[in-house]
């Protein structure tokens, strides 16, 4: 069961990147994916949650309107689409599974992370 | 908005028991926030440690465990260890699909 994160990098203020998600070894489509990130030397800060199938997501206040999850099941991806970059939102993104409704709210699986920076 | 709290620093001898918590400012926290617990060395993701209050993640040792205590979310370990030196994360959720974190805990075995 894995994570992988991609499309981190450099990107000037008011600008736009999109993060992928992908997921390996587990059925993807079976499962929440949440966005946290991590400013250099802070703590983790959640994002964003999309729902198993797409058809709910909720945004941290700091995000919102600026910020976008997708998915596309077919290629086991989650994306995270930002746009209007500020200096603020330079961090380590990472992705993580929720848990299964279940076994009640959180995340189980983690992934490297991908490297945003605004400047 | 809501803020998570958690102690900036604590300290404990190795074979020693310590407990961090996790405070929410808005209520005391419940069950119905499902407090999990995390763990991140330095240079590394998180790894999950306990969720919804009290259940280990798979391969996490039984010396970690979850709880409420009075108004806030605990993680107690029992016995640590020198490689459980790093930084310990709460996680709260808060209704409408929106989770908050705690600034983190660093945590000293020495």
């Amino acid at each position: 069961e894995q994570l992988v994160e991609s499309g981190g990098g450099g990107v000037q203020p008011g600008g736009s990147l999109r993060l992928s998600c992908t997921g390996s070894g587990f059925a993807f489509s079976n499962f929440g994916i949440h966005w946290v990130r991590q400013a250099p030397g802070k703590g983790l800060e959640w994002v964003a949650v999309m729902s198993y199938d797409g058809s709910s997501e909720f945004y941290a206040d700091s995000v919102r309107g600026r910020f976008t999850v997708s998915r596309d099941n077919s290629k086991n991806t989650l994306y995270l689409r930002m746009n209007r970059l500020r200096r603020e939102d330079t961090a380590v993104y990472y992705c993580a599974r929720d848990l299964p409704p279940q076994d009640g709210y959180g995340m189980d699986v983690w992934g490297q992370g991908t490297t945003v920076t605004v400047s | 908005q809501a803020v998570v709290t958690q102690e900036p620093s604590l300290s404990v001898s190795p074979g020693g028991t310590v407990t961090l918590t996790c405070d929410l400012s808005s209520e005391a926290v419940s069950i119905y926030n499902y407090p999990s617990w995390y763990q991140q060395a330095p240079g590394q993701p998180p790894r999950t440690l306990i969720y919804t209050t009290n259940t280990r993640s798979s391969g996490v040792p039984d010396r970690f465990s979850g709880s409420i205590l009075g108004r806030k979310a605990a993680l107690t370990i029992t016995g640590a260890q020198t490689e459980d030196e790093c930084v310990y994360y709460c996680m709260l959720y808060v209704g409408n699909g929106i989770s908050l974190f705690g600034e983190g805990t660093h945590l000293t075995v020495l």
